[in-house]
């Protein structure tokens, strides 16, 4: 079984500043690693993810996140967020398909960071 | 292409009545999940359809849920009789088959109050 702790619920920040939300997991298997974005009155979107390679991923707007397997952590950054980007985020982590012996692909969602961004 | 949909977005019953949710994955997605999110805690994954079939209900909280997906298109989540804990959001997302990984695409949830 996975767990996903996210330990911020809230994070204020104002435009223009760095912000990181934090993100650890636990698992005794491989998992796959995403972030997830859902804006006001909007369904969740994937924003990035880690599946193998390269343990710094971005997205097309910005962000990025560092898969670190000692640390069993997966934090979102951003150099200089902008007022569009207040949403929910949400890490979520999936078991790999050989290890659950399918491709089931669940995910397991920690409790989400409401990141609200001041002018 | 047309996203996954939810209908109702919202939902306001009494406890004790009966609910149903729908959900419409993107047309040729044979995988199809349910998740629930109750305030202030995390999403959680209720079952997996491939196609029509069931492939892990784990996550299914009692035997008052009932999901169906008859002709593994459109599925259907029923609550019934509904109590003031089934009260969240409810997401449905689905998912290419695929023996790799490929992106689960949500819909915009289902409110669903019980009073």
């Amino acid at each position: 079984a996975q767990s996903v702790t996210q330990l911020d619920s809230q994070v204020p920040v104002f435009e223009e500043a760095p912000v990181e939300l934090r993100c650890n997991y636990s698992s005794s298997v491989s998992v796959y690693l995403f972030w997830y974005v859902q804006y006001p009155n909007q369904g969740l979107q994937l924003l990035l993810k880690y599946l193998s390679g390269s343990t710094l991923v971005e997205s097309i707007n910005g962000f990025e996140a560092e898969f670190n397997k000692s640390q069993t952590s997966f934090h979102l950054r951003k150099p200089s967020v902008h007022i569009s980007d207040t949403a929910e985020y949400f890490c979520a982590v999936s078991e790999l398909p050989w290890n659950s012996g399918g491709s089931n692909y669940k995910l397991t969602f920690g409790k989400g960071t409401l990141l609200t961004v001041n002018p | 292409e047309a996203g996954v949909t939810q209908f109702p977005s919202h939902s306001v019953i009494e406890k004790g009545q009966t609910v149903t949710l729908r959900c419409d994955p993107i047309s040729g997605h044979d995988n199809l999940y349910w998740y629930r999110r109750v305030m202030g805690k995390e999403i959680k994954f209720l079952l997996h359809f491939v196609k029509e079939s069931k492939q892990d209900e784990s996550g299914m909280p009692n035997n008052r849920f009932l999901a169906e997906r008859t002709g593994g298109t459109y599925s259907t989540l029923k609550v019934q009789p509904a109590e003031l804990e089934d009260s969240g959001v409810y997401f449905c997302a689905s998912r290419k088959r695929g023996s790799s990984y490929n992106e689960q695409f949500f819909g915009p949830g289902t409110r669903l109050t019980v009073l």
